[in-house]
């Protein structure tokens, strides 16, 4: 079956402007989650969704970043104003609905490069 | 707090030997872990997770992992290297809080496999 699919792979944009990364989670996964993969920082959790739960933002690194999910499936980081240091891979990765939260296995997607210039 | 520690950022390996990389964590509950691989230009590939009961895990690849609770570790071992192991291993432990999941992960170690 189809795994979680980002877009787009590679993003290139000037310091300044908006940013949009699109993540399609695998179909009937409630949770999606994304995660920034840098060379300083490693890989940070950002935010989480579960559902129509009110979604865990406790990772966004700034008020210029937001991410949203419609309809429980496709979901949308946003970053705006971009700056250098939010050059990055961004992964989203998703899991399906468990009987013991925390222990199901996250799939990811292949990420989307960002290079702010 | 959960934390991980990946000691060593390189491994290298010569073709056929054994595969080690350490993993260590901190948590002030029973934790879920996790190891992951990664290939160039590519996502996070899960290799096997403990959760609870048998403390060695196997998982894909013929990689392995030991759940050491005395030692706060979770090693991945694999007997024999190929070439085709050459990419980078997370470890990663489950944050679990006010009904958030997330997943704390390791620096990272990279495989290299020599012919």
């Amino acid at each position: 079956g189809a795994g979680v699919s980002q877009s787009p792979s590679n993003k290139v944009t000037e310091k300044g402007k908006d940013v949009e990364l699109r993540c399609d989670p695998i179909s009937g996964h409630t949770a999606l989650y994304w995660y920034r993969q840098s060379l300083g920082q490693g890989l940070e959790f950002l935010i989480y969704f579960q559902g129509n739960s009110a979604p865990d933002k406790s990772g966004l690194p700034s008020d210029r970043f937001s991410a949203e999910r419609t309809g429980g499936s496709v979901s949308t980081l946003t970053i705006q104003r971009t700056q250098q240091e939010d050059s990055a891979v961004y992964l989203c990765a998703s899991s399906p609905p468990g009987l013991a939260g925390g222990t199901d296995t996250q799939y990811f997607g292949p990420g989307t490069r960002l290079t702010v210039l | 707090a959960q934390s991980v520690t990946q000691l060593g950022s390189h491994v290298s390996v010569s073709e056929g030997a054994l595969v080690l990389l350490r993993c260590n964590y901190s948590s002030s509950v029973p934790p879920y872990l996790f190891w992951y691989v990664q290939y160039p230009n590519q996502g996070l590939q899960l290799l096997l997770k403990y959760t609870t009961g048998a403390t060695l895990v196997k998982g894909i690849n013929g990689f392995e992992a030991e759940f050491k609770k005395s030692e706060t570790s979770f090693h991945l071992t694999k007997p024999s290297a190929h070439m085709s192991d050459a990419a980078e291993y997370f470890c990663a432990v489950s944050l679990i809080r006010d009904s958030s999941y997330k997943l704390i992960f390791g620096s990272g170690t990279r495989l290299l496999v020599r012919p």
